[in-house]
């Protein structure tokens, strides 16, 4: 079985400071994981993804993650957050296709 | 990446009734899949959509509930039949493509009465 935890509902940050978004999973083998985001009445928009390689992964609008195996956690981090960043965040894993999701995490960051 | 459209985009429904959701893609790939988001709540995977053969359907979702088709590799369809007030979701086709991203369509958000 395979699951995903972002253990916090909500993050409110100030415009221009740090965002990081938690994440941490379970599954067998080598993990899949990935990062999406959804903004109101919109479908989902892939952000990144880690799949091998090196444990720093960069994606879109300027995010990235920090993949740690010994703590497996996949947590997405922006070094400078935009009030267009506010959104629902959702971390996901496979370690086939089929895709377990996060609850989903609430960004809000404020002008 | 992939381009997705999903039909319509929205609805509302009677009780009792069925809907049939479109999921087009704008180039051939081996796999979609179909999931649902219920309000305020997560995606939770439905089933994959086999081109040529019967869907794969995940614990808790049955045939006769969902049926679905995709007779080639650009195009599925969703059904959710006898729908219930419970039905009522944001339903997401998906594809996968060979960078082992999903790629998800815009959703058609469901309201059953």
């Amino acid at each position: 079985a395979q699951s995903v935890a972002q253990p916090e509902d909500q993050v409110n940050v100030a415009e221009g400071n740090p965002l990081t978004v938690k994440c941490t999973y379970s599954v067998s083998g080598n993990p899949y994981l990935f990062w999406y985001v959804q903004y109101p009445n919109r479908g989902l928009q892939f952000l990144l993804k880690y799949i091998t390689g090196d444990n720093l992964v960069k994606g879109s609008y300027g995010f990235e993650a920090e993949f740690n195996k010994s703590q497996t956690s996949f947590h997405l981090k922006k070094p400078s957050a935009l009030v267009s960043d506010s959104a629902l965040y959702f971390c996901a894993v496979t370690n086939d296709y089929k895709l377990s999701f996060g609850a989903g995490t609430t960004v809000t960051v404020r002008a | 990446s992939a381009v997705i459209s999903q039909k319509p985009s929205r609805d509302i429904c009677q009780r009792g009734t069925s809907l049939t959701i479109q999921c087009q893609v704008d180039s051939q790939v081996t796999m979609m899949f179909w999931y649902r988001q219920q309000p305020g709540q997560s995606l939770t995977l439905i089933a994959t959509a086999n081109q040529g053969s019967e869907a794969t359907y995940e614990s808790g979702f049955v045939i006769d509930k969902f049926p679905i088709s995709r007779p080639n590799l650009t195009f599925s369809t969703l059904t959710v039949s006898n729908m219930s007030p419970e039905d009522s979701s944001i339903y997401l086709c998906s594809v996968l493509t060979g960078g082992n991203e999903q790629f998800f369509g815009p959703g058609t958000r469901l309201t059953v009465l």
